[in-house]
């Protein structure tokens, strides 16, 4: 089944613990991308990734890393976590640029204590 | 499920009406939309897409219209189910398709 996965689903920590969040798509995508959703905010964009090795920022970058090694995954890290990052996160790839359906993940809710 | 927000405008429809919701986006040099539907517990799901160059494009039971002079965007539901009941998005695709820019969401309702 084409499908993107996120791990974990749930995830509670403290300030500073770093974390990462992993992404995995099985669609051969080469766009991959990492969102967040707060109430009354929809969905921002954090980083995205044209193909392996090229990253971007996206609106809201600040206090996340990613990386792409390999055309499947695409993890975001975040190095030393605050409240502020407290969110549903989302992942979502693409066959490419332009206009190609973006496909989403189930999401990871992470909480900052 | 998550809960994808606690302020987002809410449409209540009764079963088999037609709904429309609106969404006004903000770059007028974006040249491609999108509407994504999200079920409580689920990431945002494709549902219908509109290139610049057209003002209006429909799919099953949906239509989505597009006002550049005004730049709003208006996706209409015809008879209404209680599978449609969800938080739907509008998005604009910018930077050449590599970022979107979603709108806050509106909540749709379906009274059976």
């Amino acid at each position: 089944e084409a499908q993107v996965t996120q791990n974990p689903r749930y995830l509670i920590t403290v300030t500073g613990k770093k974390l990462t969040v992993t992404c995995s798509q099985n669609m051969n995508h080469e766009y991959m991308s990492w969102y967040r959703q707060d109430p009354g905010l929809g969905l921002r964009q954090i980083y995205y990734s044209m193909n392996v090795e090229a990253t971007d920022k996206g609106d809201v970058p600040e206090g996340y890393k990613v990386s792409r090694k390999e055309k499947r995954n695409f993890p975001l890290i975040l190095e030393s976590p605050s409240p502020n990052q407290t969110s549903l996160y989302f992942c979502a790839s693409k066959k490419g640029g332009g206009t190609d359906t973006q496909y989403f993940g189930p999401g990871t809710r992470l909480t900052v204590l | 499920g998550e809960s994808v927000g606690l302020h987002l405008p809410t449409l209540s429809v009764q079963e088999g009406d037609n709904s429309i919701i609106n969404c006004a986006y903000s770059n007028s040099a974006s040249d491609y939309f999108i509407w994504y539907k999200q079920e409580s517990g689920k990431g945002p799901q494709f549902i219908i897409d509109i290139r610049s160059n057209m003002d209006k494009r429909q799919g099953q039971r949906v239509t989505v219209l597009l006002n550049k002079t005004v730049k709003h965007l208006s996706l209409q539901i015809a008879a209404t189910q209680p599978g449609d009941s969800a938080v739907y998005f509008c998005a604009e695709n910018n930077n050449a398709g590599n970022m979107l820019t979603f709108g806050g969401g509106t909540r749709l309702m379906v009274k059976p």
